[in-house]
């Protein structure tokens, strides 16, 4: 099993560009996260998932979309891309209680 | 929402000797508590968890504390050895699914 994937694992964007991570993950888990992490900050939740069709706003959303069409897809999405926004992202899931399984993460530069 | 703080932010140890990292929630209604383990450019992975009816959890050389009371829970790593050098973060949440985690601690183990 691959556990939880993510695309791309490094991007570098432009101030105003826009993109798109996919996570993609076969253990048939229900909740779906994506946060992401700063120098001294912890993981950050940017938005998460309970189910296929459903999202929700976490600590930091402004700046992001997600979605979640498919219940081993979670997509998250920035419009237009800031400096501030400059992070590792990582998604993970669960099966709801208990421990959270991390995708490989992914490094994105906004100049 | 819970608001969770951990220190120290560093922690250099000798080889064998005992590491601790303390970690504080401000929730009152949390009940379950992580730990993640990051090793430099890995995923973080759970590497032991504590419930809110239970005190205290060893696993081999780790073990997690909880003080309710007090809104605390700490982390002790002892007899440490080369391997044990990663940045450990601590969490809490109140649904079981939607942890807070603290901003980390990056422990050093000299040889």
């Amino acid at each position: 099993n691959a556990g939880v994937t993510q695309t791309p694992k490094f991007r570098v964007l432009k101030t105003g560009q826009s993109m798109t991570l996919l996570c993609a993950q076969d253990m048939n888990h229900e909740y779906m996260y994506w946060y992401r992490q700063d120098p001294g900050m912890g993981l950050r939740l940017i938005h998460y998932s309970v189910g296929e069709g459903t999202t929700a706003k976490g600590e930091v959303p402004d700046g992001y979309n997600v979605s979640r069409l498919k219940k081993q897809n979670f997509l998250l999405g920035l419009e237009s891309a800031a400096p501030s926004q400059t992070s590792v992202y990582f998604c993970a899931s669960s099966q709801g209680p208990g421990e959270l399984f991390f995708g490989e993460g992914s490094r994105l530069t906004v100049l | 929402g819970e608001n969770v703080e951990q220190h120290p932010s560093t922690l250099s140890v000798q080889e064998g000797d005992s590491a601790v990292i303390k970690c504080t929630y401000s929730d009152s209604a949390s009940n379950y508590f992580p730990w993640y383990k990051q090793e430099l450019g890995k995923r973080p992975q759970l590497i032991i968890d504590i419930r809110s009816n239970v005190g205290e959890k060893k696993d081999q050389r780790i073990a997690v504390t909880l003080n309710k009371t007090a809104k605390h829970f700490s982390l002790h790593i002892t007899e440490t050895q080369p391997e044990d050098s990663a940045v450990y973060f601590c969490a809490a949440t109140v649904n079981d699914y939607k942890l807070s985690f603290g901003a980390g601690t990056t422990v050093t183990v000299r040889a």
